[in-house]
């Protein structure tokens, strides 16, 4: 069974602070994605990567970085936190190409930001 | 750019009614469609998927069929149960070039026993 976890389940912080968000999977995938969900916006992707060191800039990156360490671990990076970014963070991963082409989610982190 | 388009908001329906929930598609190339369904505390999960014109997707008795002259995907089942109720998703994925996904905004669905 696909696995993607994700920590911490719950965050705040203020603004201004520095979060980091991390999210591990163990089903060998290349591509793994960091979205935020938001009412009335549904599933907006911020990052990507296909491998470990390598980054794609997804749709709303503004505000924040990521790092693919290793195939296992990808990190979302809010360096300086805005209200505007509190929402539910999901990550997930993929494989390359046909049958496997669907993403796993992990269970989510909520993010709020005062 | 690619997009989804789905039923906006909540659907309400009683146990046993029909459901459809609505997904057409822009995209540049022959992507791949998909539904999610997602339940309260959990990520999306695959519904299930098609990657073909005409193709029909299915899964615990809800169903899709891929139509490429009306880019449309939508969502139906006969008798909803209580069960049901979640935040449905359709997405397509380009096989070309990068490897994103585009999400709808999300319907939910809320069924009354």
């Amino acid at each position: 069974e696909a696995a993607v976890t994700q920590s911490p389940r719950n965050k705040v912080t203020v603004t201004g602070g520095n979060v980091t968000l991390s999210c591990r999977q163990t089903n060998s995938h290349n591509y793994m994605y960091w979205y935020r969900q938001d009412t009335g916006h549904g599933l907006r992707l911020i990052h990507y990567s296909y491998g470990a060191g390598n980054l794609q800039i997804g749709d709303v990156p503004d505000g924040y970085k990521a790092t693919r360490t290793t195939q296992e671990d990808f990190f979302l990076l809010l360096e300086l936190a805005s209200p505007s970014q509190t929402s539910l963070y999901f990550c997930a991963s993929s494989g390359d190409w046909g049958h496997y082409a669907e993403q796993f989610f992990g269970p989510g982190t909520r993010l709020t930001v005062l | 750019g690619d997009s989804v388009t789905q039923t906006e908001g909540q659907v309400a329906l009683s146990e046993e009614d029909f459901l459809t929930i609505h997904c057409n598609y822009s995209a540049s190339g022959y992507p791949t469609l998909f539904w999610y369904v997602q339940y309260p505390g959990e990520g999306p999960q695959l519904l299930f998927r098609a990657s073909r014109d005409k193709e029909k997707g299915s899964s615990r008795g809800f169903e899709a069929t891929y139509d490429k002259g009306t880019t449309s995907f939508h969502l139906r089942k006969a008798s909803v149960q209580e069960s049901d109720s979640a935040v449905y998703y359709c997405a397509l994925r380009l096989n070309t070039g990068n490897y994103k996904y585009v999400f709808g905004a999300g319907t939910r669905l809320k069924v009354i026993a």
